[in-house]
């Protein structure tokens, strides 16, 4: 069966410091990849989606970017951060654009 | 573009049955999905229908009409931990990506 994983599970930065968050996905091959951000009481807002090594593409111009350097592997950066990315950061998975995608168990950032 | 609107919140009563509607706008869709979130967890797949008609997993159903731009959720013989937001999302459709759209959430209270 398949498993998404992402780590850290909750973390606290300052302004202006790097940031990388990342999912691994086992038990499939050739995912499709997606970042999403969750404000608190809000839906969730797609960032970045991947279909394949090094294929990335943005949804909403932001202090973000993410990069896919192997194929079960999805990493969310930022060069400094800023009070707004603050938010609840999931990764999910779908074996095509066609089906529905699972989740992972979510990072929560705090920028302070 | 793609909208979806569910209501807000919802109360039912342990052991009852209750529906949450989700009425959608697009030009073209793959699939309507549930997702069950409770607080501070991540969102977890419930059921999706990419075709018209009664989908049945345990006590949830979801149900899609097209030609209505409609669907539902159902939920039987409620428990205290169906506590939680229930959100649709529509698979992307030609030309996209497979991106989730997602409605607001839907907040349901389960009372004994």
């Amino acid at each position: 069966s398949q498993t998404i994983h992402q780590w850290p599970a909750t973390l606290v930065q300052p302004v202006g410091s790097p940031l990388s968050l990342e999912c691994t996905v086992e038990g499939t091959s050739n995912p499709n990849l997606y970042w999403y951000r969750q404000a608190a009481g809000r839906g969730l807002q797609l960032l970045f989606y991947s279909v394949g090594i090094g294929q990335i593409s943005s949804e909403v111009p932001q202090n973000l970017s993410a990069s896919r350097p192997q194929d079960r592997q999805f990493i969310l950066s930022s060069k400094k951060l800023l009070l707004s990315d603050s938010g609840f950061y999931l990764c999910a998975w779908s074996a095509s654009r066609r089906e529905t995608q699972y989740f992972g168990p979510g990072t929560r950032l705090l920028v302070l | 573009g793609q909208s979806l609107e569910q209501p807000s919140e919802v109360t039912a009563v342990e052991g009852a049955i209750v529906q949450i509607n989700c009425t959608y706008q697009t030009s073209g869709f793959y699939g309507l999905s549930w997702y069950q979130q409770h607080d501070g967890g991540a969102p977890t797949f419930l059921s999706y229908n990419a075709l018209d008609g009664l989908e049945e997993t345990g006590r949830f159903s979801s149900f899609l009409s097209r030609s209505d731009s409609y669907g539902y959720l159902l939920l039987q013989e409620l428990q205290m931990k169906d506590s939680a937001s229930y959100f649709c999302a529509l698979t992307g459709g030609s030309g996209n990506t497979g991106k989730l759209i997602f409605g607001q959430g839907t907040t349901l209270q389960v009372k004994p």
